[in-house]
């Protein structure tokens, strides 16, 4: 069974400031990899995921992660950070081709002035 | 589209109460899921179904927990009889089939606070 670990629980950076989130996972092979983002109060958002091919990916709102297999590692990364970007990231992991995923533990994001 | 569309969005009751979670997925979605939220435990997935048809319900907590999806547009989970450590935050996602661009993508409803006292 697949597993995923996000080590760091909160982060606090500076607005303006680069950011770089960990992942590490655990499956056998290339797994399909994602990144949410949780607001306060509401429900999770797709950033960004990883299935095949170019190890960077772009996703929404300016964020990007590089897929590293042989770190099994799926960082995520926003070189300038906005207020607006406080919120709780989660990285998942899934087997090819299946719709089950297995989510990390998150990570909330504080941003001060 | 509206989205996933869930309630109630607060729910307060008694322990031994029975307690009834509702979801509307996105139109031309085929999986659903049901996902319990705490801080504990982080986000546990309990069952998803496709095409109306529970697929993997290894996450449901115990029998006190069960879930149905009578059609496409609407599913529920049912807590019965609520207890004190079943109060989370409830989330339903739904995915579209594979092959479509957004494939194993999940969209998450707003998400069920429920609360057992």
């Amino acid at each position: 069974a697949q597993s995923v670990t996000q080590p760091d629980i909160h982060i606090t950076v500076s607005e303006g400031a680069s950011l770089e989130l960990r992942c590490n996972y655990s499956y056998g092979a290339t797994p399909y990899l994602f990144w949410y983002v949780q607001s306060p109060g509401q429900g999770l958002q797709l950033l960004l995921k990883y299935f095949s091919g170019d190890t960077l990916v772009q996703g929404i709102k300016g964020f990007e992660a590089e897929f590293k297999r042989s770190q099994s590692s799926f960082n995520l990364r926003k070189p300038s950070v906005h207020w607006s970007d406080a919120a709780e990231y989660f990285c998942a992991v899934g087997p090819p081709g299946y719709q089950k995923v297995t989510f990390g533990i998150g990570t909330k994001l504080q941003v001060i002035p | 589209d509206a989205g996933v569309i869930q309630s109630p969005r607060h729910e307060v009751t008694e322990m031994g109460q029975e307690v009834t979670l509702r979801c509307k997925p996105i139109s031309g979605h085929d999986y659903l899921f049901w996902y319990r939220q705490t801080m504990m435990r982080g986000l546990e997935l309990l069952i998803y179904f496709n095409n109306n048809v529970p697929i993997d319900d290894s996450g449901m907590p115990e029998d006190r927990f069960s879930a149905k999806m009578p059609n496409a547009s609407f599913s529920t989970l049912k807590i019965q009889p609520s207890e004190p450590r079943d109060s989370a935050v409830y989330f339903c996602a739904s995915s579209p089939p594979p092959g479509q661009g957004a494939s194993y993508e999940q969209y998450f409803g707003p998400g069920t606070r429920l609360t057992v006292t």
